[in-house]
């Protein structure tokens, strides 16, 4: 099974910074990584899917990179309806998809 | 509007059974692989089960011959039949559509697993 690895676990941000997560792949898997934000007693919600496809009425402020075991998400100017949990999601290995364990970020 | 919802959560023992419900509304359900996903308090995602358009279905090892993930097309619906439910089983339980990778999710319905 393909594992994916968050980095960090949490992050303290204050609003207009840059914020970067990472998330690792245990193998290859192109560009079949999504990008998830979820809040507080929310659902899930798709940001960017294919490493760097942004989602329909996402922000631009969201960017995705990577390919192969490596990708990141980044907020180039972090607003304060984006403090939430961040989860990736590999799509290589159809349909058993995992999630990597997730991002908290919060306030500083 | 293009919304799922979720039902047929609740409180159920150990060894016991329930099924959960996803209604589906403002696409063409038939057209989409559709997903549960789970989520127990304070952690993060786990994908239950798929079901292609053409009703074959997918399981992770942690449920595999308990759990059965079904559709009715014509009732724009996705079910999950879950058998000999365990406390590690206890979770908000999640439907989503699939379209490059799950664009839509339901609200959720929590599944509580004790005795």
């Amino acid at each position: 099974d393909i594992q994916l690895t968050q980095s960090p676990s949490f992050l303290s941000a204050s609003v207009g910074d840059r914020v970067t997560i990472t998330c690792r792949a245990s193998q290859g898997i192109s560009s079949y990584l999504a990008w998830y934000q979820q809040k507080p007693g929310k659902a899930p919600k798709l940001l960017i899917y294919a490493a760097s496809t942004l989602q329909s009425g996402v922000p631009s402020r969201f960017s995705g990179s990577g390919s192969g075991t490596e990708f990141t998400l980044t907020i180039s100017s972090l607003q304060p309806e984006d403090f939430a949990t961040y989860y990736c999601q590999q799509l290589n290995s159809y349909p058993t998809w995992t999630f990597g364990q997730g991002t908290k970020v919060e306030i500083k | 509007e293009v919304q799922l919802v979720e039902s047929g959560g609740g409180l159920v023992q150990p060894g016991g059974s329930l099924r959960l419900s996803c209604a589906a509304s403002g696409f063409t359900f038939s057209s989409y692989d559709m997903h549960w996903v789970r989520q127990a308090t304070g952690k993060g995602l786990e994908w239950v089960s798929a079901i292609g358009t053409a009703g074959d279905t997918y399981y992770p090892g942690s449920v595999k011959g308990r759990f059965t993930i079904s559709r009715e097309n014509a009732k724009n619906s996705l079910y999950l039949q879950m058998n000999s439910l365990r406390a590690g089983d206890t979770a908000v339980y999640y439907c989503a559509r699939f379209r490059f990778a799950f664009d839509i999710w339901g609200q959720g319905t929590m599944v509580t697993v004790s005795s």
